[in-house]
């Protein structure tokens, strides 16, 4: 099973709203990574897990805040977002993450962030 | 500084054509790896290709064939007989091996080749 699931697949909320995002992956990998996509942009790094700690934070603001349970799951908790968050929320993970790292990524579906 | 450039922002055949995606590359690690991905209107980045730079074969799947040329810093991405189904976005991207304020492992990006087969 080469899959990494992302839900929900849209998700449109106001400024004021808290949200979460849930990312699965049952593949063993021990490395999970939450990147946002805007349209016509590549994916931009915002989060990397590896065996369950929060290894990497690219200066992402507090609004954003992740959240790993277990070397499974995923989650990104939002909270007082802006319009300019909206984009595609992309979850991927790896057999493993850090030093001599080679392994490819394998992505989910995404979640597509409307902030009104 | 590492960098991925794709150079090409949009490409349009027609389907049966054969078409070349560019990718180069720099790097200041010795020890890194290429990857390709696709990702079609549906959003979801798919897997194509990994290789590393020790290993200089290109390497043939179906209709897709990657070229690897580290004395040009290239990986360029090539589909035989193009088909509709091909059109997406495709990303060529770097991790590097050595670790750079907590970087090793991370994937940098190229801006992504739009393909659009048209039958």
């Amino acid at each position: 099973d080469t899959e990494v699931t992302q839900t929900p697949k849209h998700l449109v909320m106001g400024m004021t709203n808290k949200k979460s995002l849930k990312c699965e992956q049952h593949m063993g990998h021990r490395a999970m990574y939450w990147y946002k996509q805007k349209a016509k942009k590549p994916p931009e790094l915002m989060f990397v897990y590896s065996y369950e700690k929060l290894s990497i934070n690219e200066s992402v603001p507090s609004r954003f805040s992740p959240e790993c349970p277990n070397s499974s799951l995923l989650n990104l908790h939002l909270h007082a977002l802006q319009p300019e968050d909206s984009a595609l929320y992309l979850c991927a993970s790896s057999q493993e993450g850090g030093t001599g790292t080679y392994n490819e990524q394998f992505f989910g579906p995404g979640t597509r962030l409307t902030v009104l | 500084a590492q960098k991925v450039t794709q150079a090409q922002t949009e490409i349009s055949v027609v389907e049966k054509e054969d078409v070349t995606l560019d990718c180069v590359y720099e790097t200041r690690d010795t020890t890194y790896y290429l990857f390709w991905y696709k990702q079609p209107p549906s959003g979801e980045l798919v897997f194509l290709i990994r290789r590393n730079s020790f290993d200089e074969q290109n390497e043939i799947s179906g209709r897709y064939s990657w070229n690897f040329q580290k004395s040009t810093s290239s990986f360029n991405f090539t589909i035989t007989a193009s088909q509709v189904v091909d059109s997406a976005v495709y990303f060529c991207a770097l991790s590097e091996a050595e670790d750079y304020g907590g970087s090793q492992g991370n994937l940098i990006f190229g801006k992504g080749t739009k393909l659009s087969v048209k039958p």
